[in-house]
């Protein structure tokens, strides 16, 4: 079974772009969550969704969203980039209701400049 | 609120050296714990996990051991080798549909 896929792999922007990064998750998976992965802050939650739907959120700016498709697949998006948006976002993948553990994708490095 | 602690690194060991990396933990109720690791360039592995209290989680050569009365999880290896190099990761998760939370990571690096 095919892992949890993300792309695109790396991606450069400049501030003040927005910017939409994918995930796809395990086949039959119907949870996904996103991290942001910095030197500084460490692992970080952004959000996770469910079925389409929103169930939890993380600490940050409304500039991050996110949505999922009705295939599980799920994207974030960062509006108005900053040059501490520079991360590595990782997406995760969960079995569904009742399963807790996460596999994680490769994750996507963006550099903000 | 819920948050895990791990020993500071880095830390460099000799090829077929033991290995212990320390893990505590806060949290409110039973949560499932998992140490996870990061290759270079990779995203997160899942390692081991455990579920509740007494259980063992193990992997690899790896083995981890949910402890509720000292709220730990130390992970440990008896013959550690070149190619365990990489980040280890201490998360704990409250619950099903439930983030996870980690520890800080360290670095782990093993010499011929």
């Amino acid at each position: 079974k095919a892992g949890v896929t993300q792309t695109p792999r790396y991606l450069i922007k400049t501030r003040g772009q927005q910017v939409t990064l994918s995930c796809s998750p395990i086949s039959g998976h119907r949870s996904v969550s996103w991290y942001q992965q910095t030197p500084g802050q460490g692992l970080q939650f952004l959000f996770e969704y469910f079925s389409e739907t929103q169930r939890n959120k993380g600490n940050f700016p409304g500039r991050f969203s996110g949505r999922q498709f009705s295939n599980s697949r799920s994207e974030m998006n960062v509006s108005t980039l900053e040059l501490g948006d520079s991360a590595l976002y990782l997406c995760a993948s969960t079995l569904g209701a009742a399963e807790e553990t996460q596999y994680f994708g490769p994750g996507t490095r963006l550099l903000v400049l | 609120g819920d948050s895990v602690t791990q020993m500071e690194g880095p830390v460099t060991l000799s090829e077929e050296a033991c290995l212990t990396i320390n893990c505590t933990y806060t949290a409110t109720g039973y949560p499932s714990l998992f140490w996870y690791v990061q290759y270079p360039g990779e995203g997160l592995q899942l390692l081991l996990k455990a579920t509740k209290a007494d259980d063992k989680g193990s992997n690899k050569g790896f083995e981890a051991t949910y402890r509720k009365e000292t709220t730990s999880f130390h992970l440990e290896k008896g013959s550690v080798q070149v190619s365990d190099s990489a980040v280890y990761f201490c998360a704990l998760s409250p619950g099903a549909n439930s983030k996870l939370t980690f520890g800080k990571g360290i670095t782990l690096s093993v010499r011929p």
